[in-house]
């Protein structure tokens, strides 16, 4: 089992440009989230996926956008990259986001660079 | 909304002495969590705590869920290097999402 797999693991973007962040998850689990941490800001929630099908927005989603292709691949878009999302994205899964909370399986992380 | 406040923001000790950190919430949880992550790589899962006054060991961490549920702990004692990292707690939401700290940096000196 790999897990929870990302790609990039880094990027450099210019200012204005788009790209997407993949994550993939193979231990079957129905939810998937994506965060973004910052120095001294801990781990913050961009969006996340309760199961296949739903998206919902977390405390940071402005300037992104997500898609859960199927269970396994959760995705993370910038159409328009700006210097302030420079940051290391993070995706994880859990089994199902229940309401007592379920721990979180990480990815490596992307390392964001925007000029 | 929900908030979980951690401290301190980081914390230098030498070799072989003691470490805490402390993870507060003006609301009570449902539960507590707290993952390590090593420099440069991901935050990795240690332990949950659901019930009040809970006391969980690994080791030589310590971990307490506070009797109000309020607060929590993570006490290590007699640092090694192999404990350098950013410890975060992380809280549960009403929503089941998970609400994590701003996390506390260890440096450990040989």
């Amino acid at each position: 089992n790999a897990g929870v797999t990302q790609t990039p693991k880094f990027q450099v973007l210019k200012t204005g440009q788009s790209m997407t962040l993949q994550c993939a998850q193979d231990m079957n689990h129905n939810s998937m989230y994506w965060y973004r941490q910052d120095p001294g800001m801990g781990l913050r929630l961009i969006y996340y996926s309760a199961s296949e099908g739903t998206t919902d927005k977390g405390e940071v989603p402005n300037g992104y956008n997500v898609s859960r292709l199927n269970k396994r691949e959760f995705s993370l878009r910038l159409e328009s990259a700006a210097p302030s999302q420079t940051s290391v994205y993070f995706c994880a899964s859990s089994v199902s986001g229940g309401r007592f909370g379920e721990t979180q399986y990480f990815g490596p992380g992307t390392r964001l660079l925007v000029l | 909304g929900q908030q979980v406040m951690q401290i301190p923001q980081y914390q230098h000790v030498q070799e072989g002495e003691d470490f805490t950190t402390y993870c507060n919430s003006s609301t009570t949880l449902s539960n507590i969590q707290w993952y390590k992550q090593r420099p440069g790589g991901h935050p990795v899962f240690l332990i949950q705590l659901v019930k009040s006054g809970e006391v969980k060991k690994q080791k030589r961490l310590t971990f307490q869920f506070g009797e109000a549920k309020k607060n929590s702990s993570l006490h290590i004692t007699a640092t090694q290097t192999t404990d350098v990292g950013t410890y975060f707690c992380a809280a549960s939401g009403n929503t089941g999402k998970l609400i994590f700290g701003q996390g506390t940096t260890l440096q450990v000196k040989p």
